[in-house]
């Protein structure tokens, strides 16, 4: 009963170069979120997917991240043209189902370090 | 704009003791609300839940309390363990009005002395 993947755990971009985070929900579940956690921080809603569908996008920066949950595969996170900024620990979580009342559950995050 | 806030950003407690966390929000189309539980290098960890209709809600050691007039919630811990050693994060959601992010207070952490 696998829960939440994401991969890499750990992954060293240069400033400029192309970042792609992946994430596999727990079986059983349609719904994926991702998450930024900056140090010192509480983690940030960045999108939300279903199936080949970006639900909500409200919290990703316009420029240079995109989402996608494919029908085949996991949900990937890009990021373009890495900054340090974009430095921070990035979570995907899984739901059975939205509605805001359904408990999602995390990955063990992927660290993002950009040098 | 911190929707939901955890003003105590460290608790140290004695083993066997209880651990008060505290949370409160300032949106009140919150109505539903968590506790996750997080360890260095993981993931959060769910631990318990509450709805709006409700005023509290058990799970064996853990208890979450809700007061909405106040908007203000809280985690009980009892008996405190070492184990519980981590960094507690409260988060909400605002499901009946269509939302489905989760917007996280800034941790808590909590450290059970032996």
């Amino acid at each position: 009963n696998a829960g939440v993947m994401q991969n890499p755990r750990h992954l060293v971009r240069r400033r400029g170069q192309e970042a792609r985070l992946r994430c596999s929900p727990m079986k059983g579940h349609s719904h994926v979120y991702w998450y930024r956690q900056l140090p010192e921080e509480g983690l940030k809603f960045m999108v939300y997917l279903q199936k080949e569908n970006i639900i909500d996008e409200s919290g990703m920066p316009k420029e240079r991240f995109s989402a996608e949950f494919p029908k085949e595969g996991p949900s990937i996170l890009r990021i373009q043209q890495v900054v340090r900024g974009d430095s921070a620990a990035y979570f995907c979580a899984s739901s059975p189902r939205t509605g805001g009342s359904y408990e999602q559950y995390f990955g063990p995050g992927t660290r993002l370090t950009v040098t | 704009d911190q929707q939901v806030k955890q003003n105590s950003p460290s608790l140290s407690v004695q083993e066997g003791r209880i651990s008060i966390l505290n949370c409160d929000y300032t949106n009140s189309m919150f109505d539903y609300f968590l506790w996750y539980k997080k360890y260095p290098a993981e993931g959060p960890t769910f631990l318990i839940s509450i709805s709006s209709i409700k005023d509290k809600n058990e799970d064996g050691r853990f208890t979450v309390f809700l007061n909405k007039s106040a908007k203000h919630l809280s985690l009980h811990i009892v008996p405190s363990q070492p184990g519980d050693s981590a960094v507690y994060f409260c988060a909400a959601s605002a499901g009946s009005a269509g939302a489905n992010n989760l917007f996280f207070g800034t941790g808590t952490r909590l450290t059970v002395i032996p």
